[in-house]
């Protein structure tokens, strides 16, 4: 298994400014990813975050946007840049594990409101 | 329309089942979860299934798939307010490491 803390765990802030998510995994796992959940949605996979090398990005989400770094394998960050209203969401880090039914935990969030 | 359908509200008294279902379209699909999600929390795994099994029982959840309908379930015995929260189905084809969910399905038990 696989425990994931992240900070903070939700913020307020102002458009137009930036606001870093740290996620931390007690264990090293080789496959780190975000997510982000907003009201009444889906999951949407943001992007996987590759150590040592520049973040894998899905349809929809530039590195501009939403930098990622991993610089090793327990820990990755997350930043929302230039901050609108329609960032409000929830962000979620998430790792898999190679069990036998392939889990992906999941970190608690950050509840981030853009006023 | 989306891989992953499911009912967006549920309301069951306490002590009544809970059947939440769930739809996917890939006919790939290997693996079969259902998460849940307490108010400000993460997703928690609860349990899965895998795309050869067609029930799976642990204590008071039971899953059931229909494979020829893709159609997935998780019934809850004996409901408790504790079991009140967001439950999420989501479905990974083998070889990859990243599973698609669905909307999810708020559980609201009531007294």
């Amino acid at each position: 298994s696989a425990v994931i803390s992240q900070k903070p765990s939700r913020d307020i802030c102002q458009r137009g400014t930036s606001l870093t998510i740290q996620c931390q995994v007690d264990s090293q796992v080789t496959m780190m990813f975000w997510y982000r959940q907003q009201p009444g949605q889906s999951l949407t996979l943001i992007a996987t975050a590759n150590q040592g090398s520049e973040a894998t990005y899905e349809s929809g989400f530039v590195i501009d946007k939403f930098p990622i770094s991993r610089p090793n394998l327990t820990f990755s960050t997350l930043t929302v840049s230039n901050m609108s209203p329609e960032d409000s969401s929830i962000y979620l880090c998430s790792v898999h594990t190679e069990s036998s039914y392939n889990e992906q935990f999941f970190g608690p969030g950050t509840r981030l409101t853009v006023l | 329309g989306e891989d992953v359908e499911q009912s967006l509200f549920l309301s069951v008294r306490e002590g009544d089942s809970s059947v939440i279902n769930c739809t996917y379209t890939d006919s790939s699909s290997t693996y079969l979860y259902w998460y849940k999600q307490e108010p400000g929390a993460g997703l928690q795994l609860l349990t899965y299934i895998f795309s050869n099994m067609d029930m799976k029982q642990d204590q008071r959840l039971t899953v059931l798939l229909n494979k020829k309908d893709k159609h997935l379930s998780l019934r809850i015995a004996d409901t408790q307010t504790g079991d009140s929260a967001i439950y999420f189905c989501a479905e990974k084809k083998g070889g990859s490491y990243i599973p698609t969910f669905g909307r999810g399905t708020s559980l609201i038990v009531h007294p």
